[in-house]
């Protein structure tokens, strides 16, 4: 199975600074018949369900702003928040699904500092 | 818009059955894949299982393969998830979720709110 390993799990950040999350697979997530990399970011805000964030490496879920940024290849990824705002407070999990069973990272919870 | 709306937690014994069932609303449900994921108490996020848009594929965490069964009703537009042999470190919150699209294995892109799931003595 997959292991999905994120760091760091604490992220303080002052309002207006970027933020960056990275995100490592025990195996590559880069399927070799479709040239995708299956992996995705979402974010749990403090007492509600996950949203979907980023999929499939780096495309933005419908609705996301600009500011986030998904990136990497191979079995090392980046979640990048250009400028971190209020709303984006609460905890960041990678997900895995080129192959099951699917796997999410520990989570990363950032905070406003 | 799509709502997924989980019901059937509760409190069980260590050993016993439950079944949850998660209803859906605003989409197609039958071109769907539908998803289980669970939240232990102040934890992070485990995949449980899943099942394609039509019922044939099916697949699950290994630590609930052999006590967990994920079935779907396409008239009814609802997905279950049988749960036996329960033990504590089944206890909660079970997350139904909807994939983006209607392609095979697409990200999960709508979830419910939850249903909390128990296991005590």
């Amino acid at each position: 199975d997959i292991v999905m390993t994120q760091t760091p799990l604490s992220l303080p950040v002052t309002p207006g600074a970027p933020a960056s999350i990275s995100c490592r697979s025990s195996q590559s997530l880069l399927d070799s018949h479709d040239g995708n990399t299956y992996l995705d970011w979402f974010l749990q805000r403090p007492g509600q369900s996950p949203q979907l964030l980023i999929y499939t490496l780096s495309y933005r879920a419908s609705g996301v702003p600009d500011r986030f940024t998904g990136s990497g290849s191979g079995t090392d990824f980046t979640l990048k928040i250009s400028r971190v705002e209020a709303e984006d407070v609460g905890v960041y999990y990678c997900m895995q699904r080129i192959e099951f069973p699917w796997s999410f990272g520990q989570g990363t919870r950032l905070e406003i500092k | 818009q799509v709502q997924l709306v989980e019901s059937g937690g509760g409190v069980v014994h260590p050993g016993r059955s439950l079944r949850l069932s998660c209803a859906a609303s605003g989409f197609t449900f039958s071109n769907y894949g539908i998803h289980w994921v669970r939240q232990a108490p102040g934890k992070g996020l485990e995949w449980v299982a899943t099942i394609s848009h039509d019922g044939t594929h099916e697949s699950y965490a290994d630590s609930v393969k052999g006590r967990f069964s994920i079935s779907r009703d396409n008239y009814a537009i609802t997905v279950y998830l049988e749960m036996n042999t329960l033990r504590s470190d089944d206890s909660a919150v079970y997350y139904c979720a909807k994939e983006r699209t209607d392609t095979s294995s697409s990200a999960i892109a709508s979830w419910g709110r939850g249903t909390l799931v128990t296991v005590s003595s």
